[in-house]
């Protein structure tokens, strides 16, 4: 089945530092999802990117699908950035199934 | 409010004894999904329903069961739980093959001791 790889597993950053978190995919895709899970356990949905650039406020997101790989950027980091960021991807052979990467744990610190 | 909705939130219960978390969306989606997250192991499907009465197995759905009488609820059962069952569930739906963005539910926090 399709391999999902996420970069870097940890990452730490002073308030008001930017990064990027990558995603990774073997095969071709017909969705890709990033999301925010949050200290509850919550996971909010920041972008559906199977292709192309979004931007919301200070997150964006960008998938070269050809290339097989996608980019979440996060700008002016917040405390509340803080929690684990994980990349899903469906197939286009199994729609029905996200598969989810191990997930990037992100920690920002005042 | 565009939702999915779980309950309960949280539930500890005890080996062998019967239960059914709730999913219900508002959202009149065809797909839905049930996940498991644990550590180590990451967000596995269970099972997935691609409308009324059309469910189909996902990559762990040994000791689970679901049904699909309605389009916006999708109940996952556990007929008689064990510890390894001990786990954060989540519900997810999405519109379809052609807008296939999925939603998830808040999350069920089960223990089973």
């Amino acid at each position: 089945g399709i391999q999902v790889e996420q970069s870097p597993p940890d990452l730490i950053l002073q308030e008001g530092a930017n990064s990027t978190l990558r995603c990774n995919f073997s095969d071709s895709v017909n969705n890709l999802q990033w999301f925010h899970q949050n200290p509850w356990g919550q996971l909010i949905n920041l972008f559906y990117i199977p292709s192309g650039t979004k931007q919301n406020g200070r997150l964006s997101a960008t998938t070269v699908a050809t290339e097989r790989y996608s980019l979440l950027y996060i700008s002016s980091s917040q405390t509340t950035d803080s929690g684990v960021y994980f990349c899903a991807v469906a197939a286009n052979t199994g729609f029905q199934k996200l598969v989810f990467g191990t997930g990037t744990r992100l920690l920002v610190s005042p | 409010e565009a939702q999915v909705t779980q309950n309960p939130r949280y539930l500890i219960t005890v080996t062998g004894k019967k239960l059914t978390v709730t999913c219900s969306q508002n959202m009149n989606h065809e797909y839905m999904s049930w996940y498991r997250q644990d550590p180590g192991l990451g967000l596995r499907q269970i099972y997935y329903s691609m409308n009324v009465e059309v469910t189909d197995k996902g990559d762990v759905p040994e000791g689970y069961k679901v049904s699909r009488k309605e389009k916006r609820n999708f109940p996952l059962i556990l007929e008689s739980p064990s510890p390894n069952q001990t786990s954060l569930y989540f519900c997810a739906s999405s519109p379809g093959a052609r807008e296939p963005e999925a939603f998830f539910g808040q999350g069920t926090r089960l223990t089973v001791v």
